[in-house]
């Protein structure tokens, strides 16, 4: 069991630019999160899904965040147009849907904005 | 999902055991009280998590009230690597008794363990 793997660890890119993180979930684990954690607070939910579907989405998911699992493996984080505020850790986790559905997280993706 | 209410920091000595109190006073009956925890700049790590029973595995102890309003989340020999914060999230269960969807971090309980 490998866990959750995320990709890149840390970027730093200019305001406006885009940019785009990779999760790789536990294999064979059905449902997939992401969250978003900045300094000194807990992580916050962005959005999640079960298999290929996207089944919910936050409000802090605005129309410049698009997330995508287009098999049911891994996922996309792709944030377009950043800005100064979107610098955070990016988190992703993975859970099975049999019982003891516990949520495992990756190592998370560190976005400098600047 | 109901909310939690946990002290914003404690601290322990190495050793000794560490006791983080877990305030769900509006905790539904088919809610699970989960206990993660975050080493600074890693992702959360999953400890426990029940329902009713107390609980045990190789990292800790649950305990949870009778009335399930509040639990206790026990290191029972700290060590200086348990310096994290510990988030108590409580988690809806489907009409099977599975807990699932999303988690609800709130500030959690920085824990300090000293020599």
């Amino acid at each position: 069991d490998t866990g959750v793997s995320q990709d890149p660890r840390h970027k730093i890119t200019k305001r406006g630019q885009n940019v785009t993180f990779r999760c790789d979930p536990i294999s064979e684990h059905n449902r997939l999160y992401w969250y978003r954690q900045t300094l000194g607070q807990g992580p916050e939910f962005l959005t999640y899904f079960q298999n290929e579907a996207q089944l919910e989405k936050s409000r802090l998911l605005s129309d410049r965040f698009s997330a995508e699992r287009p098999k049911g493996s891994f996922s996309t984080l792709e944030i377009q147009r950043t800005e100064q505020g979107d610098s955070a850790m990016y988190l992703c986790a993975s859970s099975p849907t049999e019982s003891g559905n516990t949520i495992y997280f990756g190592e998370g993706s560190w976005l400098t904005v600047v | 999902d109901a909310k939690t209410t946990q002290p914003t920091s404690m601290d322990c000595a190495e050793g000794r055991a560490a006791n983080l109190p877990c305030n769900h006073s509006t905790i539904s009956g088919n809610e699970y009280v989960y206990w993660y925890r975050q080493i600074h700049s890693q992702g959360p790590q999953y400890i426990i998590h029940g329902l009713k029973n107390n609980e045990t595995n190789e990292m800790a102890s649950l305990i949870i009230t009778e009335d399930r309003k509040s639990s206790t989340l026990i290191l029972p020999h700290a060590t200086l690597r348990d310096t994290a914060v510990y988030y108590c999230i409580v988690r809806v269960a489907n009409a099977g008794g599975t807990s699932y969807g999303k988690l609800t971090f709130g500030q959690g309980t920085i824990l300090t363990v000293h020599p």
